[in-house]
């Protein structure tokens, strides 16, 4: 149980596109998910957090008409990079949290964004 | 400020050995502190939490010792496994509301 996707893997996208990353809960219900970036050997940095119904915080230095999150439904969430550039190519990873009572998030596969 | 401290960067182990990975953290308000395994493309993956209540907690090979006066918890793998190579990844967390992870420690376990 727990289990976390994301779509897709894999994205390449040309300088100034936009692109769409989502997440999904796949057995259970998530009021939270949690939006992470992680540089090549690196740690993961918390972008934001985004409730079900609800705006996204993003943290302290994330730009959130850069990185567009949607929390639509308690299964998923989307972040939107808009006009990507080189700079933004990463490893995106999203976690979600379970529905109902505190509780250990659990990460999905994480999507790996080139801009070219 | 860095609320949660990794180290070290990089180990190495000979199978059979003992990898031990070392975290310290300043807020006491965390109740939470997990450690996560992330091999290269791959999301995190919890290997073992432990709550400051307890001293340790043991999770077949994998073992977290936890030191609350010292704000301190370490991971211990014995018998350590070529498959065990991997990035390893401490967190604290306060409510489950927030994680903050360590820098990561490079795990290379030999044949």
């Amino acid at each position: 149980g727990a289990v976390v996707s994301q779509h897709p893997s894999r994205v390449i996208c040309k300088s100034g596109t936009s692109v769409k990353i989502e997440c999904r809960s796949l057995d259970f219900q998530a009021t939270t998910m949690f939006w992470y970036r992680q540089f090549p050997k690196q740690s993961l940095m918390l972008m934001a957090t985004s409730n079900e119904g609800s705006k996204a915080t993003y943290e302290q230095g994330v730009e959130k008409d850069k990185f567009l999150i949607n929390h639509a439904s308690l299964t998923l969430s989307t972040l939107t990079v808009t006009s990507a550039h080189p700079e933004d190519s990463s490893f995106y990873i999203c976690s979600a949290r379970m529905r109902g009572r505190n509780h250990e998030q659990y990460f999905g596969p994480g999507t790996r964004l080139t801009v070219t | 400020q860095q609320q949660v401290k990794q180290s070290p960067q990089s180990l190495i182990v000979q199978k059979g050995g003992i990898s031990i990975i070392n975290c310290a953290y300043e807020n006491t308000a965390f109740d939470y502190f997990p450690w996560y395994q992330q091999f290269p493309g791959k999301g995190p993956a919890l290997l073992i939490a432990i709550r400051p209540d307890v001293s340790e907690k043991k999770e077949g090979r994998f073992t977290i010792s936890f030191n609350k006066s010292a704000k301190q918890f370490s991971l211990h793998i014995m018998d350590s496994q070529p498959g065990d190579s991997a990035t390893y990844f401490c967190a604290a967390s306060y409510n489950f509301n927030k994680f903050y992870f360590g820098s990561g420690t490079k795990l290379n376990v030999k044949p």
